[in-house]
C-alpha cells in the first residue's frame, strides 16, 4: 500500500507570493491533517480535514488555508508569504478520527521563503 | 489538550537498552499514548501505541502504569540508526475534533 505522498518535496518562493502544497493520503484514509515544523516552534498543528470538511484548526493566521477533495486528496495554500513561513510542512492521514487512530505522515514539503 | 513532558536529549551506546519516559498528567480517559520517531527532514514515523500496561512490537515496548500519567518507551539494543527525535503524543479531543499535540520530543543520540 502506498504511503502518504506530498508534492513538491522542495519549494522556493519569495515574500508576498502564494504557494499550494499537495497531499495524497493512504488509499482509504479519509482524514488529512497538516502540520508546520520549524526549528524554533517544533511541530504545530495547522488543520484537519475529514470527508471534505475542516474539522479542526490550529492557531495560524487566515493566510493559511486548505481544502480536501472527494478523493480525500488535500491541498494547503499559503498566501502573501512571509520569511517566517519557511518550514517543513507535513501532511498526515488516518482512516478515521477516534483517539486510537494512528496518523501516518508523508515526507513533507520543504518551503523556503526568500 | 493533554500536554506531554519528555527529556530534551539522551545519549546511549550501541547495543544498550534505552528507556525514554514521558509524563502526561492530564491524560483523558479515552486517550491513547502514541510514540513517533523522526529523522531530519522526514515526517514522523509511527513506532508504538498503547492504552495501559504493556505493549510490545518488533521494534519497541511501551510501559504504562495504572494511573496512566506517564509512559516509558523502551528500545532494546539500539544501533546508530536509532539516532532520531522521539515524540510522545496523547490523542486529544476538542469537541468533536481530534488534534495531535507534539511536545518538543527527545533527541536520542546513539554513540559507537
Amino acid at each position: 500500500k502506498a504511503g502518504v505522498t506530498q508534492t513538491p518535496r522542495y519549494l522556493i518562493k519569495t515574500r508576498g507570493q502564494q504557494v499550494t502544497l499537495s497531499c495524497s493520503p493512504i488509499s482509504g484514509h479519509r482524514s488529512v491533517s497538516w502540520y508546520q515544523q520549524t526549528p524554533g516552534q517544533g511541530l504545530q498543528f495547522l488543520f484537519e480535514y475529514f470527508s471534505e470538511t475542516q474539522r479542526n484548526k490550529g492557531n495560524f493566521p487566515g493566510r493559511f488555508s486548505g481544502r480536501q477533495f472527494s478523493n480525500s486528496r488535500s491541498e494547503m495554500n499559503v498566501s502573501t508569504l512571509e520569511l517566517g513561513d519557511s518550514a517543513l510542512y507535513l501532511c498526515a492521514s488516518s482512516s478515521n478520527r477516534d483517539s486510537r487512530t494512528i496518523q501516518y505522515f508523508g515526507a513533507g514539503t520543504r518551503l523556503s521563503v526568500l | 489538550l493533554a500536554k506531554t513532558t519528555q527529556p530534551i536529549s539522551m545519549d546511549s551506546y550501541e547495543g544498550q537498552e534505552v528507556n525514554i519516559t514521558c509524563s502526561h498528567n492530564n491524560i483523558a480517559t479515552n486517550d491513547y499514548i502514541t510514540w513517533y520517531q523522526q529523522f531530519p527532514s522526514q515526517g514522523p514515523r509511527f513506532i508504538i501505541q498503547g492504552y495501559k500496561t504493556k505493549v510490545t512490537n518488533e521494534v519497541a515496548s511501551l510501559f504504562i502504569p495504572a494511573d496512566r500519567k506517564s509512559s516509558t518507551l523502551s528500545l532494546p539494543r539500539v544501533s546508530l540508526s536509532d539516532t532520531a527525535v522521539y515524540y510522545c503524543l496523547v490523542g486529544a479531543r476538542s469537541g468533536s475534533a481530534r488534534q495531535l499535540t507534539f511536545g518538543s520530543g527527545t533527541q536520542l543520540t546513539v554513540l559507537p
